[in-house]
């Protein structure tokens, strides 16, 4: 199976931008792999931030946007507010239908 | 607006079962996909398995084939998780989701959570 990799921790100050990167094992991150994004705060439930590299949600705010960069998936924030300050996760599909999902990334807005 | 809600968890031994239910309103159910996955204490998120809107296709995490089946009751807009010879890292907060498709995995609309602790 294979390994999905993200930046254990970022920091980045109010007013910032950040981009944090997913990262397959197995090569290059396509559009084939239907990255998602999702944000944790603690003791919350997490939510999804982005569908299939780059779709919004409704209630996804608009200083979040994502991409491919580099061959790998990324999340980029522009404008960092302190509620900002999240887990977050990619997930990666691949074939059979199991989708993995990165070992995600602790984001400190300071 | 999509409301998704799990229940079933709660304290079981080893080797014992346990099935999570999670009800669902404010979309045309049949129509998507739904998805479980898991978070154990401190840790990161685990997809578990996905069921298509129709309940033909069916998806697992190998670390739980043959011991979870998920399921699906469109009359009740209800999607099941039946959690057989449970060992102690299943121990998780375990949430259902929606999906963005009828065939798809990725969770879209995720629900509370239920936990589940599997303990002697």
């Amino acid at each position: 199976q294979a390994v999905v990799t993200q930046e254990p921790s970022l920091t980045v100050s109010p007013g910032g931008t950040v981009t944090l990167t997913c990262a397959s094992s197995a090569g290059t991150v396509t559009s084939g792999h239907y990255p998602y994004w999702f944000q944790q705060k603690p003791g919350q439930a997490p939510r999804t931030l982005i569908s299939d590299i780059s779709n919004k949600h409704s209630w996804t705010p608009a200083r979040f946007s994502g991409s491919l960069l580099g061959g790998k998936a990324a999340l980029t924030l522009s404008g960092a507010q302190p509620e900002d300050e999240a887990d977050y996760y990619c997930l990666l599909s691949y074939t059979r239908g199991r989708p993995v999902f990165g070992g995600g990334t602790k984001l400190t807005v300071l | 607006e999509v409301q998704v809600l799990e229940s079933g968890g709660g304290l079981v031994q080893p080797g014992g079962s346990l099935r999570l239910s999670c009800v669902t309103s404010g979309f045309t159910f049949s129509s998507y996909a739904m998805s479980w996955v898991r978070q154990a204490p401190g840790k990161g998120l685990e997809w578990v398995s996905a069921l298509s809107g129709t309940g033909d296709n069916t998806y697992y995490a190998d670390s739980v084939k043959g011991r979870f089946t998920i399921s699906r009751d469109n009359s009740k807009n209800t999607v099941y998780l039946q959690m057989n010879s449970l060992r102690a890292e299943d121990t998780a907060v375990y949430y259902c989701a929606k999906t963005l498709g009828v065939v798809a995995t990725h969770p879209a609309d995720w629900g509370q959570g239920t936990l589940v602790t599997v303990s002697s």
